[in-house]
């Protein structure tokens, strides 16, 4: 699976929106774009994915370049619940793992 | 719906022992995959199981085993512990194998080998 870099910490403030951004320059076009974040002592937490186009759940938004080397994961209105490490995966169409970096600490300023 | 489920939620072994550690899958979800999380570092992935087959293996020795079950419940087996074994265990089910698909984990099982 290919690589991605983020940045290592960010801050943000309660009720403010946030863009958490990914690089991923050697993506392939069978790479889907994975978030997870995970919350001190728990398991990560699934939290959107997409392959071209942008998405949208419940929980955030993420934002595709066209030319798919970069994506951003947007946290609408920021609580001090969406404090939390945020990974950027690249997953293969059949890969059967998820393969975890740094990720970014997203801090919650209330 | 229930969500994934282990067990136990800690336990402390020592070294030269053997563990099991139990997942249960949310429900409709045929695989299942095992995680080593380190303090301090992201999970690694140990294998991947798919209908009661391992589908596929990460970078850990054959002393790590598993098993899946006909309910799509999963069993993580470690031999011969080593201190260096102490970590938290996430497992993770799914829809399907393949990529596109988003992997549910579970809280994880702590283990501490002394």
């Amino acid at each position: 699976d290919a690589k991605t870099t983020q940045p290592n910490s960010m801050e943000s403030n309660e009720e403010e929106p946030v863009h958490l951004p990914c690089n991923h320059s050697t993506i392939s076009g069978t790479d889907y774009i994975h978030w997870y974040r995970q919350l001190p002592s728990q398991g990560p937490e699934y939290v959107i994915h997409g392959l071209t186009s942008n998405v949208n759940n419940r929980m955030a938004s993420l934002a595709i370049a066209e030319d798919r080397k970069s994506s951003t994961l947007i946290l609408h209105r920021a609580t001090l619940r969406d404090a939390a490490v945020y990974y950027c995966i690249l997953r293969g169409a059949g890969s059967y793992q998820l393969t975890f970096g740094k990720g970014t600490k997203l801090s919650v300023i209330p | 719906e229930t969500g994934v489920t282990q067990s136990p939620t800690h336990l402390i072994k020592t070294r030269g022992q053997q563990v099991t550690l139990r997942c249960s899958s949310q429900s409709g979800h045929n695989t299942v995959s095992w995680y080593q999380q380190a303090l301090g570092q992201g999970p690694q992935f140990i294998f991947q199981y798919y209908r009661e087959e391992e589908n596929g293996r990460g970078n850990f020795p054959p002393r790590f085993s598993g098993l899946q079950f006909p309910n799509y419940s999963s069993e993580l087996n470690v031999n011969a512990l080593e201190l260096d074994d102490s970590a938290l265990y996430l497992c993770a089910s799914s829809l399907a194998p393949s990529g596109g698909y988003e992997q549910y984990f579970g809280p994880g099982t702590r283990l501490t080998v002394t």
